[in-house]
């Protein structure tokens, strides 16, 4: 039969502008989480986390921003350059799992030159 | 640091003979990760070692996967036999601790014909 495969989420956008990547977590208890690039080929890289105690956290182009009312993570990069095009993953961790990475199913960020 | 290495980055082998992907985590850090990833199922962790101590294997889909680390700098992931459905690229990841980022190697993709 037919096999059907993980249809990702995909964000196209222009060069320049700002990306916003969105996930939703599922463990009302996780109170760590971790955004994720991965490029084609390559092992998943850190980008920035966020603990529970934090709503907003911002690095060097990106920011990411916690709801725990809805459960909801978004990852928002500025000036968004086709470097930057790759799956984007958020992994919610938490204390009573011994904090074991729990992995949405990603989001592809295209961008165009 | 080099990082988490892990290898052969490549592995293709016939249906029914055994598998051993290997990893070295990055010194200094006291947990390590394999996952697996396929389009159909994401990102799934198959065991967690924590100092050396496997913690969580219930993702091992079954008997035929074996992990161990017999010491800090050094853990295997084996399969025997291997099956077709095995097919997947595997990533070591490790980390300084409980609550802190986990780093991920390249990758071992694994095809078995």
């Amino acid at each position: 039969g037919e096999s059907v495969g993980l249809h990702l989420p995909t964000l196209s956008v222009q060069e320049g502008d700002n990306s916003i990547i969105n996930c939703a977590y599922s463990n009302s208890a996780s109170d760590y989480f971790i955004w994720y690039k991965q490029e084609s080929g390559k092992g998943p890289q850190f980008i920035i986390d966020i603990r529970s105690n934090m709503d907003k956290r911002q690095g060097q182009r990106v920011t990411v921003l916690l709801n725990k009312t809805v459960k909801h993570l978004s990852l928002q990069i500025a000036a968004t350059q086709p470097g930057d095009s790759a799956v984007y993953f958020c992994a919610e961790n938490m204390m009573g799992g011994s904090y074991i990475p729990t992995f949405g199913r990603g989001t592809s960020l295209i961008v165009h030159p | 640091d080099a990082g988490v290495i892990q290898s052969p980055r490549h592995e293709v082998t016939e249906m029914g003979q055994e598998v051993t992907l290997r990893c070295k985590p990055i010194s200094g850090h006291n947990s390590l990760f394999w996952y697996r990833q396929t389009m159909m199922r994401g990102l799934e962790l198959l065991i967690y070692f924590n100092n050396n101590v496997p913690i969580d294997d219930s993702g091992m889909p079954e008997d035929r996967f074996s992990a161990k680390m017999p010491n800090a700098s050094f853990s295997t992931l084996k399969i025997q036999p291997s099956e077709p459905r095995d097919s997947a690229v595997y990533f070591c990841a490790s980390r300084r601790g409980e609550g802190t980022e986990a780093f991920f190697g390249q990758g071992t993709r694994l095809t078995v014909v």
